[in-house]
């Protein structure tokens, strides 16, 4: 099946530092990625969709200028938490459609952030 | 406003009994329906999907779900369950126009008894 990867696995980083976090479809190509953010115990909520050669659309409340994404590839995604905070701790997950059809999502083995 | 709801928040099971996971969705169109796994600190799996057609579907692992358009549910079932299916498992429904976009349910936590 198709595979999604996400890099860091997990990241520690001091308050008002920034942090990047890749996705990427490793065995097919997406001009579409999804970002999603779960906190523990919760489901997960869709932030932004991301658009290769342009820019990400965001969820209603999702602060853009906090969440920068960039689609640099058709298989590499990146969300940026810039000058991050203790509530913006938590785990991040990306997934990509198969070309061709946006029906079926893949999803990355998620990113869990600590902000201290 | 599209919506999935998971009526039970956590279930706990004997191994090898039967399993039933609950999904409702609200969706003013025909959804594309999921069920996903995700284990602790993982990422999600995708079980099984429907589109159209068969409204009983085969999934990985066992499990099957049933599209039942009057009761607007999509529940997930598996006639014997084993250790490792204890998880968290999400429905979640896919929005027409093909966007991608998904909407989750709130999940349900299995937990399997030995």
């Amino acid at each position: 099946g198709a595979v999604v990867s996400q890099h860091p696995s997990w990241v520690i980083c001091k308050s008002g530092t920034s942090v990047k976090i890749e996705c990427r479809s490793l065995d097919f190509q997406a001009t579409t990625m999804f970002w999603y953010r779960q906190f523990p115990k919760q489901s997960l909520m869709l932030m932004a969709t991301s658009n290769e050669g342009s820019k990400a659309t965001y969820e209603q409340g999702v602060e853009k200028d906090k969440f920068l994404i960039n689609h640099a590839s058709l298989t590499l995604s990146t969300l940026t938490v810039t000058s991050a905070h203790p509530e913006d701790s938590s785990f991040y997950i990306c997934s990509a459609p198969i070309a061709g059809g946006q029906k079926t999502q893949y999803f990355g083995p998620g990113t869990r952030l600590l902000v201290l | 406003a599209q919506s999935v709801t998971q009526p039970d928040i956590h279930i706990t099971v004997s191994e090898g009994a039967s399993l039933e996971l609950r999904c409702n969705y609200s969706y003013g169109a025909t959804p594309y329906l999921f069920w996903y796994v995700q284990s602790p600190g993982q990422g999600l799996q995708l079980l099984l999907k429907y589109f159209s057609g068969d409204t009983l579907v085969q999934g990985i692992k066992g499990f099957e779900a049933e599209f039942k358009r009057s009761q607007s549910s999509f529940n997930l079932r598996k006639p014997s369950v084993h250790w490792s299916d204890a998880a968290e498992y999400f429905c979640a429904v896919g929005l027409s126009g093909n966007t991608g976009k998904l909407i989750f349910g709130q999940g349900t936590t299995l937990q399997v008894k030995p």
